[in-house]
């Protein structure tokens, strides 16, 4: 049973545009919800998180929008770089502890 | 800080035979946790050690095993290899109880089985 499902599985967005990811979740005691961003052969970097304390995150160009009543949270990029290129993975777990589970992913290609 | 290492990188085995993979946490955590990556799957969580002890399993046969040294050093075996076990295994460490759940990552090791 998926309990993180992710879209779309892939994404073009222009360079400068806005690439946006979503992500439901089922389990309602998870209180971490954390982004990772992976470039091929390389492993997965965490690139935000955030709690279901908060509706609205952002670090730079990279801002996560969380709606804790729908069960659902999202990704936002802001002017999309070529070097944004990557597979993006979203995921939720327990604050403190626990594993990860993870969406299916998400291959975005930025075009210059 | 170093970032967390996993040997070896690449692997390529045929069925049957049994491999040990390693990994070695980002200093000062103490908890490792083993993740499958294949392109239809997505990454699927293997388990999870914290002090010597496996504290979380996932849906994965018995083949699947591992163990973490005092030093927090862990490893993953696969024995009696399938086809099906050709994968990226990823190992992520993290420091429970100080904070958020931010766990990290490294390289993996791509497994091939033929």
């Amino acid at each position: 049973q998926q309990q993180v499902k992710q879209s779309p599985q892939s994404l073009i967005v222009q360079k400068g545009g806005i690439s946006i990811i979503n992500c439901a979740y089922e389990n309602t005691a998870f209180d971490y919800f954390p982004w990772y961003q992976q470039f091929p052969g390389k492993g997965p970097a965490l690139l935000i998180a955030i709690r279901p304390d908060v509706s609205e995150k952002k670090e730079g160009r990279f801002t996560i929008s969380f709606n804790k009543s729908a069960k659902q949270f999202s990704l936002h990029i802001m002017d999309s770089q070529p070097g944004d290129s990557a597979t993006y993975f979203c995921a939720a777990s327990y604050l403190i502890q626990g594993t990860l589970t993870f969406g299916k992913g998400t291959m975005l290609l930025v075009s210059p | 800080k170093a970032g967390v290492t996993q040997t070896p990188r690449y692997l390529i085995k045929t069925r049957g035979q049994q491999v040990t993979l390693s990994c070695s946490p980002i200093s000062g955590h103490r908890s490792v946790s083993w993740y499958q990556q294949t392109p239809g799957q997505g990454l699927q969580f293997l388990f999870e050690y914290f002090s010597e002890t496996q504290r979380n399993k996932g849906n994965f046969p018995g083949r699947f095993s591992g163990r973490q040294f005092s030093n927090s050093r862990s490893e993953m075996n696969v024995s009696t290899l399938e086809l099906g076990d050709s994968a990226l295994y990823l190992c992520a460490s993290s420091a429970p109880g100080q904070g958020y759940n931010e766990q990290f990552f490294g390289p993996g090791t791509r497994l091939t089985v033929l």
